[in-house]
């Protein structure tokens, strides 16, 4: 079954403590991006990646590191987490990066006390 | 910059009630504009995709139509199980923006 599987799918954890939200497709798709969704802001891209290698910044940024060192992998880290990242988080692929509807996972809750 | 803007923010029909939901954008060079239908605590489901002003496309009950400035959902005799929020998103090469949705209330 086509599909793109984040894990984990709920996560509470402190101030400061790194941490890791993992995403992987088995569509062979060359495009993937993060998003968090919070209510009234609506969906906002943090990373994207358009291909093996190449990322690039979406409109919010700042506090998130991503690597794409794998097609099918798109990793988001959180260097030292703060509780304005409180929020949900969706991965998405798509063929490419242009044209193509995204397939999104099913989200991550993250709570950062 | 891109800019979506969806209307109404939230819209309640009753069962049979046909009706729009307007999503206007501005973008500097559109590759795609597209429909998504969210159901609470899932992700996002793709809908429809339309390239070019003119363009329609039809899925049961849906049917989305595109301007040069704006998209618009309509919603033909709907169903409770059409409750949901919808979202519009526009592609510019790896940047995605998306509209914060209406969501959609439909009474038996």
């Amino acid at each position: 079954e086509a599909q793109v599987t984040q894990n984990p799918r709920y996560l509470i954890t402190v101030t400061g403590k790194k941490l890791t939200v993992t995403c992987s497709q088995n569509m062979n798709h060359e495009y993937m991006s993060w998003y968090r969704q919070d209510p009234g802001l609506g969906l906002r891209q943090i990373y994207y990646s358009m291909n093996v290698e190449v990322t690039d910044k979406g409109d919010v940024p700042e506090g998130y590191k991503v690597s794409r060192k794998e097609k099918r992998n798109f990793p988001l880290i959180l260097e030292s987490p703060s509780p304005n990242q409180t929020s949900l988080y969706f991965c998405a692929s798509s063929s490419t990066g242009g044209d193509q509807p995204q397939h999104f996972g099913d989200g991550t809750r993250l709570s950062i006390l | 910059e891109d800019q979506v803007t969806q209307s109404p923010e939230a819209l309640r029909l009753q069962e049979g009630e046909s009706s729009s939901l307007n999503c206007s954008y501005t973008v500097s060079g559109l590759r795609g504009l597209f429909w998504y239908r969210q159901d609470p605590g899932k992700g996002p489901e793709f809908l429809f995709t339309l390239y070019s002003a003119g363009e329609e496309k039809e899925k049961e009950r849906l049917k989305a139509t595109l301007t040069k400035k704006e998209s618009f959902l309509h919603i033909t005799a709907p169903k409770p199980e059409d409750s949901a929020t919808y979202l519009c998103a526009v592609r510019n090469a790896g940047k995605s923006t998306f509209g914060d949705g209406t969501t959609l209330t439909v009474k038996p």
